[in-house]
């Protein structure tokens, strides 16, 4: 059972550029919530996905968007990046029917910008 | 305006002993509280977790204890083994493990042999 992948694993863009992330979610998981951690924090909520549709979202600007496919997996895109978007985003998956009440997380994609 | 905060950066603990990780949180709406584990170049792992109704919860060699009012809860690893050490991170949620998830910054764990 494959649990939740990221790719690319690693990504280097530079100033003003646009950046695209992919999540595969748990198999079993609905629903998709992204999230960002700079080094040296805890992860920060960007937002999530349930249904294709967004359904919650964190305090981040929206050069931040995302979208859910209907077989659940998900994109993250930043535009007009900045350096301050470098950080690991984390991908998580979860499901209201699942027996622990708890998202799972993948490996992350780290973001340089240059 | 840091909701979740767990205010030591690291803990040294011989093999064997206790290791116990504390967390606070401002936000009384929270109801429902959770421990990850990091390793380098890993996602977070779900640990363990523990409601608002509940002040213990107990899983093998973890257990979370949670003080309503203190905003304070607490995760006990006994006995600590070298494979425990990782950055362990303490997360709220205001409705269920499902949810929007607001971490703190972490702490490392080391668990010398």
């Amino acid at each position: 059972d494959a649990g939740v992948t990221q790719s690319p694993t690693h990504l280097i863009k530079t100033r003003g550029q646009q950046v695209t992330l992919r999540c595969s979610p748990k198999s079993g998981h609905d629903t998709v919530s992204w999230y960002q951690q700079a080094l040296g924090q805890g992860p920060q909520f960007i937002f999530q996905y349930y249904e294709e549709e967004e359904r919650q979202r964190g305090n981040f600007p929206d050069r931040f968007s995302g979208h859910q496919f209907p077989n659940y997996s998900s994109e993250l895109n930043v535009n007009a990046l900045l350096l301050g978007d470098s950080a690991l985003y984390l991908c998580a998956s979860s499901s209201g029917l699942a027996e622990l009440d708890t998202q799972y997380f993948g490996p992350g994609t780290r973001l340089t910008v240059l | 305006d840091q909701q979740v905060k767990q205010n030591s950066p690291s803990l040294s603990v011989q093999e064997g002993r206790i290791s116990i990780l504390n967390c606070d949180y401002t936000n009384s709406m929270f109801d429902y509280f959770l421990w990850y584990k990091k390793y380098p170049a890993e996602g977070p792992t779900f640990l363990i977790s523990i409601s608002s109704i509940k002040d213990k919860n107990e899983d093998g060699r973890f257990t979370v204890f949670l003080n309503k009012s203190a905003k304070h809860l607490s995760l006990h690893i006994v006995p600590s083994q070298p494979g425990d050490s990782a950055v362990y991170f303490c997360a709220a949620s205001f409705q269920g493990g499902s949810e929007k998830l607001v971490f703190g910054k972490g702490m490392k764990l080391t668990v010398n042999p």
